[in-house]
């Protein structure tokens, strides 16, 4: 089955530098990699996804980036604040709502004001 | 769109008793439906795969007959956990899928006594 590595397991910066959290998989057939924020006592809630026809996608601050020949996968957040302080989760899937999703071992961001 | 609740939040059981919890898509259906374990300070474990209409599909070391999983309609899903013990403390989440993601509920918190 599918295994996911993440690091770091936990990330300090100072609000305002870039905060980069990366994630290796297993399965070739994998093709659909999200990345999830949760909060203290709350569900995952998806921030950003890429498939694996992209090499990178961009949504304001947050930027994820996929090498599939490598199977590597990153989270870049800039101009960390204060409220992007959460645990972040990558995952890969089969392309599909209906796929399982495995997830990596989460790394839990604090952002120093 | 693409809200997942479930039912109760938290809830507190003492050791060999029973409790149900409830997943439900509210403005979309789902054919299948997922239920995740998290313990403490670490990530989500899928337990179980559950279709409509069909039986659950169980990830290998969780017991099917201790985790009672019914996906009696397109927007329900249920987890029913049988004689519950202290080791069975932990946060239940569930998601739904559709044709190209999965929404997650905000999660139950499951304690025994």
């Amino acid at each position: 089955g599918e295994n996911v590595e993440q690091h770091p397991s936990t990330l300090s910066v100072q609000e305002g530098d870039s905060a980069v959290i990366k994630c290796t998989y297993s399965d070739s057939a994998s093709n659909y990699f999200p990345w999830y924020k949760q909060e203290l006592g709350k569900g995952p809630q998806l921030i950003i996804d890429i498939r694996s026809n992209v090499g990178e996608k961009k949504d304001q601050r947050i930027a994820v980036t996929l090498n599939k020949t490598a199977k590597h996968f990153s989270l870049h957040i800039t101009e960390t604040q204060p409220e992007d302080s959460a645990v972040y989760f990558c995952a890969a899937s089969r392309t599909g709502g209906y796929q399982k999703v495995t997830f990596g071992t989460g790394t839990k961001l604090q952002v120093i004001p | 769109g693409a809200v997942v609740s479930q039912h109760p939040s938290w809830v507190i059981c003492k050791s060999g008793t029973s409790v149900k919890i409830e997943c439900r898509s509210l403005d979309f259906q789902a054919t299948t439906m997922f239920w995740y374990r998290q313990f403490p300070k670490q990530s989500l474990m899928l337990m179980a795969t559950s279709n409509e209409g069909s039986k659950a599909t169980y990830e290998q070391g969780v017991e099917k007959d201790k985790f009672l999983i019914n996906h009696a309609s397109l927007t329900l899903s249920t987890l029913t956990v049988t004689s519950a013990h202290p080791e069975d403390s932990s946060f239940y989440i569930c998601s739904a899928g559709t044709t190209y993601e999965q929404y997650f509920g905000p999660g139950t918190r499951l304690t025994v006594t």
